[in-house]
């Protein structure tokens, strides 16, 4: 299957971090991704991580990878208000196509 | 920093009417990718075009759609007969290979049909 789940909200408080999780179903997916959508606008990409690494730091951003559970998560650590927006971990699929799947896209609320 | 551009950004059409979506995807990129995401759900795959032809198509993608690259910078998507269902963002995108690190997305073209 094509399914790329993740939790459909999260609220949390300025300057706390926030947790992303997303489970994807291709074992073969080289390379995991997060992108960021702000109300009305386009597909912004946050960071992305190669199968073969288990965590990546970009700034505020880390990036953790369990394959043998097929577990994606996103850390933002200090998070913002500017950082309220919906997040969608995506998977690039090639075991027989080529093409990006997007997860359900989590919305992400930061209050003061 | 070259980048994928959509037009027009906003387009409103009549149920029933032909609209075409352009794209200009970024010039040395080999992939194409149409996505579309319906207000407030998620993002779905309609068609990716490789080597002037559909290397593949999801189900979204019937015969009311076709793609086309008609010159060597503009990378279109047609619907052919609009459905109120149809009201969704299209995303483009163009990445330089096959499994390659990222694909870089359009803003997006908002059709509303009414």
């Amino acid at each position: 299957g094509e399914d790329v789940e993740q939790s459909l909200f999260l609220s949390v408080r300025e300057g706390d971090s926030s947790v992303i999780n997303c489970t994807y179903t291709d074992s073969s997916s080289t390379y995991l991704y997060w992108y960021k959508q702000e109300p009305g606008a386009g597909l912004q990409l946050l960071t992305y991580i190669f199968s073969n690494m288990d965590m990546k730091q970009d700034q505020r951003l880390t990036v953790l990878l369990n394959k043998k559970d097929k577990h994606l998560s996103l850390r933002i650590a200090d998070t913002q208000t500017g950082d309220s927006a919906i997040y969608f971990c995506a998977e690039w699929m090639t075991y027989n196509t080529d093409k990006l799947i997007f997860g359900t896209g989590t919305r992400l609320q930061v209050f003061p | 920093e070259p980048e994928v551009t959509q037009t027009p950004s906003h387009q409103v059409t009549q149920m029933g009417q032909e609209v075409i979506l352009r794209c200009v995807p970024i010039s040395n990129h080999l992939y194409f990718y149409w996505y579309r995401q319906i207000l407030g759900q998620k993002v779905e795959f309609l068609v990716s075009f490789y080597n002037n032809e559909i290397s593949e198509k999801s189900e979204i993608f019937d015969d009311q759609f076709s793609v086309e690259r008609p010159d060597g910078s503009n990378f279109t998507l047609k619907i052919r007969s609009t459905k109120l269902e149809d009201s969704a963002m299209y995303f483009c995108a163009s990445s330089l290979g096959q499994g390659s690190t990222e694909a870089f997305f359009g803003q997006g073209t908002r059709l509303t049909v009414v």
